[in-house]
């Protein structure tokens, strides 16, 4: 069965500090992979996106995730944090015929420190 | 540029009560969702609509119902309310084919007493 996981629930960081939010996946292809984040009371905007090619994509508000064959990870990274990237931040896979069946893992509260 | 509209925001149903929510896009998109989100089990999937005239279960289909009125329009259907159904509702849509990736509405809460 596809599962999604991942392993942090709550992460806080300084502001201006680094970051990576750790997802990994079980799934018997390569599927597309996906960040979306969720501000408080808002629903979830999409991030960024891997289809296939190269393995580092870019995303929205300085975002990248980089795709690891090899250890079934997508881990979403920004050099330097804002506070306003405060928010949930799920990753997904996608699977299915068109790959339009969505999988979400149960998210990382990120919270940023002044 | 609406994208994807729920209705409503917020209800609240005593135990037993029915309601549907209304979920609407007008991107052209084939393919709709239902999800629920609740604390720590981030979403899943209760039914989806991979084109007009197909709707089909998800993980978490029990005691829900759904209608693909056309293509813009997915409605999710309670029939029987229970408490285990407090959550946070989303809707979402995709194109279906060659870029898979939803758009989503900003949910509707709902609490079930």
């Amino acid at each position: 069965a596809q599962s999604v996981t991942q392993p942090d629930i709550h992460i806080t960081v300084s502001e201006g500090a680094s970051l990576e939010l750790r997802c990994n996946y079980s799934y018997g292809a390569t599927p597309y992979l996906f960040w979306y984040v969720q501000s408080p009371g808002q629903g979830l905007q999409l991030l960024l996106k891997y289809f296939s090619g190269d393995t580092l994509v870019q995303g929205i508000k300085g975002f990248e995730a980089e795709f690891k064959r090899s250890q079934s990870s997508f881990n979403l990274r920004k050099p330097s944090v804002h506070w306003s990237d405060a928010a949930e931040y799920f990753c997904a896979v996608g699977v299915g015929s068109n790959f339009n069946k969505f999988y979400f893992g149960s998210g990382t509260k990120l919270n940023v420190k002044p | 540029n609406a994208g994807v509209t729920q209705t409503p925001k917020f209800q609240v149903l005593k135990t037993g009560q029915s309601m549907t929510l209304q979920c609407a896009q007008d991107m052209n998109h084939n393919s709709m969702y239902w999800y629920r989100q609740d604390p720590g089990m981030g979403l899943r999937l209760i039914y989806y609509s991979a084109s007009e005239g197909t709707t089909d279960k998800g993980e978490v289909p029990n005691g829900y119902n759904v209608s693909r009125l056309n293509k813009r329009e997915f409605s999710l259907r309670l029939e029987s309310a229970a408490p285990s159904q407090t959550s946070v509702y989303f809707c979402a849509s995709s194109p279906g084919t060659t870029s898979p990736g939803y758009t989503f509405g900003s949910g509707t809460r709902l609490t079930v007493v």
